[in-house]
């Protein structure tokens, strides 16, 4: 299977501040990639689809202003929580698919104090 | 748009017992069901999936059935070891739109 990386991993950040997140293609190339939230014992929210050289397609309801994503490359997607606040502590995962298939990276725990 | 039911929300079995996990989507424009393991604190691992064009697909104790005309799919285990222990997820999509829309989740615990 195909190699999806995070990093961080885990990351503790005071409300206010933001945080940027990284997804890495590391055996392919993606021009698009998601990004996924979770929520502990739920499933997986779509946030948004992250597009190569173009703008992220955002899902309903999620602020496009408050969660920035790049794709500045062929294997980097970035997303970035501005201003982060106490619910916005959640599991992030990101995704790529090479060949139809999504495979996911192993998430980035974010607890905002 | 898709939606996609998941049952059991828990399942247990006993360790080399056989674990069924179903799955129902309402859009018929689907046409690809992979299925995910989700240990704790880890990203989702894909274990199998199927595309619309198969009824069936097996890769050693597990196996995907789907039913197009029901519109559900199955996830079956067998012969259960305590490292199956996880959450499993079941998902659909469209060819072509690419976004995954996912069940509930089923967390499945093998007892020794």
């Amino acid at each position: 299977g195909a190699v999806v990386s995070q990093h961080p991993s885990w990351v503790i950040c005071k409300s206010g501040t933001s945080v940027k997140i990284e997804c890495r293609s590391l055996d392919f190339q993606a021009t698009t990639m998601f990004w996924y939230r979770q929520f502990p014992k739920q499933s997986l929210m779509l946030m948004a689809t992250s597009n190569e050289g173009s703008k992220a397609t955002y899902e309903q309801g999620v602020e496009k202003d408050k969660f920035l994503i790049n794709h500045a490359s062929l294997t980097l997607s970035t997303l970035t929580v501005t201003s982060a606040h106490p619910e916005d502590s959640s599991f992030y995962i990101c995704s790529a698919e090479p060949r139809e298939t999504q495979y996911f990276g192993p998430g980035t725990r974010l607890l905002v104090l | 748009g898709e939606n996609v039911e998941q049952h059991p929300s828990t399942l247990s079995v006993q360790e080399g017992d056989s674990a069924v996990i179903k799955c129902t989507y309402s859009d018929s424009a689907s046409n690809y069901f992979p299925w995910y393991k989700q240990e704790l604190g880890k990203g989702p691992q894909l274990i199998i999936d199927i595309r619309s064009n198969v009824g069936e697909k097996k890769d050693q104790r597990i196996a995907v059935t789907l039913n197009k005309t029901a519109k559900h799919f199955s996830l079956h285990i067998t012969e259960t070891q305590p490292e199956d222990s996880a959450v499993y997820f079941c998902a659909a999509s469209r060819r072509g739109a690419q976004k995954l829309v996912f069940g509930q989740g089923t967390r499945l615990t093998i007892n020794p």
